[in-house]
């Protein structure tokens, strides 16, 4: 099946840097989530930005939405080892009420 | 509150073996998912229920996955026969449609290997 496509692949970055991540996707949305997953577990909501929206905050999270470009991107700023992770877009294609996910990004934060 | 519950965990079984997940999703959720998810690659849907109906199976494949949601609630996913390809992960998620955005709970996963 289609999924967005998720730069970087992989990222490794110290403690206390941002990190940033970028996800792109094919068609038209009603919105966008990022989910993050822990090695061997579930999914866990992190945000969620409408299609109407440009840019959202929530913690340490910034999320940013160009649906021209259609494209998002995902900052963690002031990271730390805990935010080790995987992280996922998922966008909710117009009109319906599925989800496609992205491949990922692997980050790794080190102390 | 209770999170999505999935059972097993973990499943080893040998190939042309039939297998069957469980999922228990969040108490009032009426939207209930199934995904599988390969190693290094995000979740693809297989099945959505909207209550005890099933709105969206076009990616499940008919001639050996089934699946279930009886009452509405609980949900069963079946592979009958399995296959080597089938080894991945099964994630089931839940969630309350019309709260805008359907934001998705997801269970721990059962992870299948096939031998």
């Amino acid at each position: 099946s289609q999924q967005g496509e998720e730069d970087p692949q992989a990222l490794s970055i110290q403690e206390g840097e941002n990190a940033t991540m970028n996800c792109s996707y094919k068609t038209s949305i009603n919105n966008l989530q990022w989910y993050r997953q822990n090695s061997g577990r579930g999914l866990v909501h992190l945000i969620l930005i409408r299609s109407n929206e440009r840019e959202k905050h929530s913690g340490r999270l910034r999320v940013t939405l160009d649906t021209s470009k259609k494209s998002s991107s995902l900052l963690i700023t002031a990271s730390r080892a805990a935010d080790t992770a995987s992280y996922f877009c998922a966008t909710e294609t117009s009109g319906t009420y599925k989800y496609i996910f992205g491949t990922g990004t692997r980050l790794k934060v080190l102390a | 509150e209770a999170g999505v519950v999935q059972s097993p965990r973990y499943k080893i079984i040998e190939k042309k073996q039939p297998v069957a997940f469980w999922c228990n999703p969040i108490s009032g959720h009426n939207t209930l998912y199934w995904y599988l998810q390969n190693l290094g690659q995000g979740p693809e849907l297989l099945i959505r229920y909207e209550n005890e109906e099933a709105v969206d199976d076009s990616q499940l494949p008919k001639d050996r996955f089934s699946a279930e949601r009886l009452k509405g609630v609980d949900s069963t996913l079946k592979i009958q026969p399995a296959e080597l390809g089938d080894s991945a992960v099964y994630l089931c998620a839940s969630s309350l449609r019309g709260t805008g955005g359907n934001t998705q709970y997801f269970g721990p996963g059962t992870r299948l290997t096939v031998l």
